[in-house]
C-alpha cells in the first residue's frame, strides 16, 4: 500500500540555524504534498503545499522541493526561531484525496 | 474556527463499551477522514470517504466502524473489538475538487478506563 518516510524523528537546531526535515512517498501517482505544522495539544495546520507540476516552492522563512523522479520532498526552515518548535507531518496524496501521512518530526529551537 | 468540529475533546469509555465520536464540518467538502494519532506513529487512516454513503476502510479500520448519512457529518465507533482504543483522534476534510489541503478538528482524546 502507499507509504511515506519521514526523517528524522527529531531534530534539534540552534536559534538561527536552518533545519531540513525529508520525506520519499511510495505512489507514484501522489501529486500534492502538503506539510502539517502540531503544536502540543493542537491540529495539525497547513504551513506549505507543493503539487507535481512545481519543484519548488518559498514562503518567507519555509520551503519545500520536490523531486518526482526519486519520489522526494523536504522541509526547509531558515533563519529558525523558538515559535518553529512543534511536531512538522509531511503527507502525500493523489488529486488532494486520501491523505497518507508520515510518522512526524518533532523540531526543537534552541534559544 | 475551520469549519470542522469534533465532539467531545475528551472521553472517558469503559473496556467494553463502544464509543461514538462526532464529526461535523460546514465547509461544503466532500471528502473526510479519521485519523489516529499515537505518540511516535504520525497520523494513521481509518477510515475515509468521499461521498454520502460510500467510505473506505484505512491502515487501521479494526474494531472501527464509521457512517456517512450526510455530507456534513462523518462519526466514527470505536467498538470493544478494537484492542488498544487509548488514542488521541483527528478528524479532516478536504474539496477534492478543489485540489485544496486537508482541514483538521480539534481532535478528541479518547481515555479507557
Amino acid at each position: 500500500g502507499e507509504n511515506v518516510e519521514q526523517h528524522p524523528s527529531t531534530l534539534s537546531v540552534q536559534e538561527g540555524d536552518s533545519a531540513v526535515i525529508k520525506c520519499t512517498y511510495s505512489d507514484s501517482a501522489s501529486n500534492y504534498f502538503p506539510w502539517y505544522k502540531q503544536e502540543l495539544g493542537k491540529r495539525p495546520q497547513l504551513i506549505i503545499d507543493i503539487r507535481s507540476n512545481v519543484g519548488e516552492k518559498k514562503d518567507q522563512r519555509i520551503a519545500v522541493t520536490l523531486n518526482k523522479t526519486a519520489k522526494h520532498f523536504s522541509l526547509h526552515i531558515t533563519e529558525t526561531q523558538p515559535e518553529d518548535s512543534a511536531v512538522y507531518f509531511c503527507a502525500a496524496s493523489k488529486n488532494a484525496y486520501k491523505y497518507i501521512f508520515g510518522t512526524g518530526t518533532r523540531l526543537k529551537v534552541l534559544a | 474556527d475551520g469549519g470542522i468540529t469534533q465532539s467531545p475533546k475528551y472521553l472517558f469509555r469503559k473496556e467494553g463499551q463502544n464509543v461514538t465520536l462526532s464529526c461535523e464540518q460546514n465547509l461544503n467538502h466532500d471528502a473526510m477522514y479519521w485519523y489516529r494519532q499515537d505518540p511516535g506513529q504520525g497520523l494513521r487512516l481509518i477510515y475515509y470517504s468521499q461521498i454520502v454513503n460510500d467510505f473506505q476502510k484505512g491502515d487501521i479500520a479494526e474494531g472501527y466502524s464509521v457512517s456517512r448519512e450526510k455530507k456534513e457529518s462523518f462519526p466514527l465507533t470505536v467498538t470493544s473489538a478494537q484492542k488498544n482504543p487509548t488514542a488521541f483522534y483527528l478528524c479532516a476534510s478536504s474539496n477534492t475538487a478543489g485540489n485544496t489541503e486537508a482541514f483538521f478538528g480539534q481532535g478528541t482524546r479518547l481515555t479507557v478506563v
